[in-house]
């Protein structure tokens, strides 16, 4: 079955630092990735997708490219702000569903 | 625009009462709807997701379940609650056949079982 695996937080962060977190992806076929941010007390928004291999998704200074030989879809960011503290998603959609696979998230906290 | 309205926001409830956590989606018709809970420290677990009215696949064997007696209107349910069903809950939709659209998450409802 689809999966999707994300590093454990909580990923504490200096404002203005770089910022990775690692998603790798099991699925068959070819499927569409996603990246979601809960912020606190809140549901989930959709921050960036990427429908294709080498396809590269960015949204609000995030950015994730698809690696269909890594299977992975790394969330970077060159610069967070306090306002990026939240938990992020890494999803899938495979090729023929209606349902999206979720990682566990990772919590992330910048501090000034 | 389409909006998505869950309700309640939160709710305190004892273990073996029954619940009954609705969803409703506005300007959109044929929705995929999809139920999700996120238990503390852990991520989301699909529990139910509909294409049509009465149409539901569960995704996890529990005490709850879920209904779809409108196009728009998601349902979830339990007869008897127990402690483990707290987490917070959330709904979600894709438009129909549109296999890379992604969900629109509603607030979500934070669940306590006392």
């Amino acid at each position: 079955g689809n999966s999707v695996t994300q590093m454990e937080g909580p990923v504490t962060l200096s404002e203005e630092a770089f910022l990775t977190i690692n998603c790798t992806y099991t699925a068959t076929g070819y499927p569409s990735l996603f990246w979601y941010v809960q912020y606190p007390g809140e549901g989930l928004q959709l921050l960036l997708k990427a429908t294709k291999a080498d396809d590269k998704g960015s949204n609000k200074g995030f950015e994730a490219t698809y690696r269909k030989e890594t299977t992975s879809f790394h969330l970077e960011k060159g610069s967070v702000q306090v306002s990026d503290s939240a938990v992020y998603f890494c999803a899938l959609l495979d090729g023929g569903g209606n349902k999206l696979t979720f990682g566990t998230g990772t919590q992330l906290k910048v501090e000034l | 625009s389409q909006t998505i309205h869950q309700w309640p926001a939160t709710l305190v409830q004892p273990v073996g009462s029954p619940l009954s956590l609705e969803c409703t989606v506005e300007g959109t018709s044929n929705p995929n709807l999809y139920w999700y809970r996120q238990a503390a420290g852990r991520g989301l677990q699909l529990l139910f997701y509909s294409v049509g009215i009465g149409q539901i696949s569960s995704e996890v064997p529990q005490n709850l379940s879920a209904s779809r007696p409108q196009d728009r209107q998601f349902i979830l349910s339990s007869k008897k609650l127990l402690l483990s069903d707290s987490g917070f809950y959330l709904c979600a939709w894709t438009p129909d056949r549109t296999y890379n659209s992604p969900l629109h998450f509603g607030n979500g409802t934070r669940l306590t079982v006392t």
